[in-house]
């Protein structure tokens, strides 16, 4: 089945870049997305990126998308304390019957050290 | 002010008794998904609905329970026969199934 992967835990220091990676295995993936989690809060939509672009840059965030190895990125440029939270990479892909599902990677914990 | 709203957003239930986790959207989407957050494991999903009156199971829907009778709502019963349901629950909408999903606040359920 689909799979999403993501290292657990990423330590930067304030005013660093910051690089969450990510690989997926679902080659028919459309579209792909980065959601941010504070402590006790829901999931809020970073950025999206579609299949046939390579890059993606909003303000502080680039992402990149490799779809050869399946592999993307997010870029944090000049990491604040206020970006340390849980990012999740995840895919949406056909699950059938006219239905689509989003998959998740566990999460990396991102800790902005002052 | 449109949003996916969730309440409540912390709920203590005794072990063997169902309980029932609320949804409302007003952003006029269609598809609504509930999810359950356990740390370290990710979200996993436990039903979707992508339209009026039907819905359908995700990877984890045994013990809960749903239903969609209001484009507005889609509230979650977690009942007697989930067997560790203490979890982090959280609700959300996309405007198109192959869409952006938005998440509500969440709800923590504590069973004691």
């Amino acid at each position: 089945g689909e799979d999403v992967e993501q290292s657990l835990f990423l330590s930067v220091r304030e005013g660093d870049s910051s690089v969450i990676n990510c690989t997926y295995t679902d080659s028919s993936s459309t579209y792909l997305y980065w959601y941010k989690q504070e402590p006790g809060a829901g999931l809020q939509l970073l950025t999206y990126i579609f299949s046939n672009m390579d890059m993606k840059q909003d303000q502080r965030l680039t992402v990149l998308l490799n779809k050869k190895d399946k592999h993307l990125s997010l870029r944090i440029a000049d990491t604040q304390t206020g970006d340390s939270a849980i990012y999740f990479c995840a895919e949406i892909h056909y699950s059938g019957a006219g239905s689509y599902q989003l998959t998740f990677g566990k999460g990396t914990k991102l800790s902005v050290i002052p | 002010d449109g949003g996916i709203t969730q309440s409540p957003k912390y709920l203590f239930r005794k072990e063997g008794q169902n309980v029932t986790l609320s949804c409302e959207q007003n952003l006029n989407h269609d598809a609504m998904y509930w999810y359950r957050q356990d740390p370290g494991q990710g979200l996993r999903l436990i039903y979707y609905s992508q339209i009026v009156n039907d819905f359908q199971k995700g990877d984890i829907a045994e013990g809960y329970s749903v239903s969609r009778e209001k484009k507005e709502s889609f509230p979650l019963t977690v009942t007697s026969a989930q067997k560790n349901p203490t979890a982090f629950y959280l609700c959300a909408s996309s405007p198109d199934r192959g869409n952006e999903q938005f998440f509500g606040p969440g709800t923590r359920l504590t069973v004691l």
